[in-house]
């Protein structure tokens, strides 16, 4: 079955440190792959995407992803935490032969001052 | 531009009473819609799809039902309210036949039964 791995549900993470979110799909076909960021009582942002592209994905505030085939992950990444990055984010895949989002079950971000 | 919107933002709602909760796009047409429901702890869970007007997809055996009267407008309904039904409820459209699927999501709306 096709499923979308976030592990962790709540991610704690010291300001200045490195921000690490893991996302992992299971597919033999490379998909279509996005991290969205939502804010307390907000809709969802999207962050960046991976359309088969550069591997390596900039994205907005400071945020970057990896697709990596071999390793069925879509990690996001930002150097360097700040406060205002407190948030939950989700990643999603678009799967080969599917027409919608699947979404992992998000990571709930806090940043330590 | 494209824009969303949803409406009410917040809506407080006795056990047993109706829902209409509203969304409207902008800006693109003959969207796919989509209804999405946060619960406490949960993710996101896809509730209905729609890929035009009248035509309804629910993804989930619940007592909420949703129409599309128009191309760019999407309803969610209920009849009767379950205490289970609270949440945070997105709306959210794509671009029909589009590669990447990618989603665009309004503001939200926060329903509390009591």
């Amino acid at each position: 079955a096709q499923s979308v791995t976030q592990l962790g549900s709540h991610v704690s993470v010291s300001e200045g440190a490195l921000v690490l979110l893991r996302c992992n799909y299971s597919s033999s076909v490379p998909p279509y792959l996005f991290w969205y960021v939502q804010y307390p009582n907000q809709g969802l942002q999207l962050l960046l995407k991976y359309t088969s592209a550069a591997t390596l994905v900039k994205g907005i505030n400071g945020f970057e992803a990896e697709f990596k085939k071999s390793e069925t992950s879509f990690h996001l990444t930002k150097p360097s935490a700040h406060m205002s990055d407190a948030a939950e984010y989700f990643c999603a895949v678009r799967f080969y032969g599917n027409n919608r989002l699947a979404f992992g079950k998000g990571n709930q971000v806090v940043v330590i001052p | 531009s494209q824009t969303i919107h949803q409406w009410p933002a917040t809506l407080v709602q006795p056990v047993g009473s109706p829902l209409s909760l509203e969304c409207t796009v902008e800006g693109t047409s003959n969207p796919n819609l989509y209804w999405y429901r946060q619960a406490a702890g949960r993710g996101l869970q896809l509730l209905f799809y729609s890929i035009g007007i009248g035509q309804i997809s629910s993804e989930v055996p619940q007592n909420l039902s949703a129409s599309r009267p128009q191309d760019r407008q999407f309803i969610l309904s209920s009849k009767k309210l379950l205490l289970s039904d609270s949440g945070f409820y997105l709306c959210a459209w794509s671009v029909q036949g589009s590669n990447t699927g990618e989603l665009f999501f309004g503001e939200g709306s926060r329903l509390t039964v009591l």
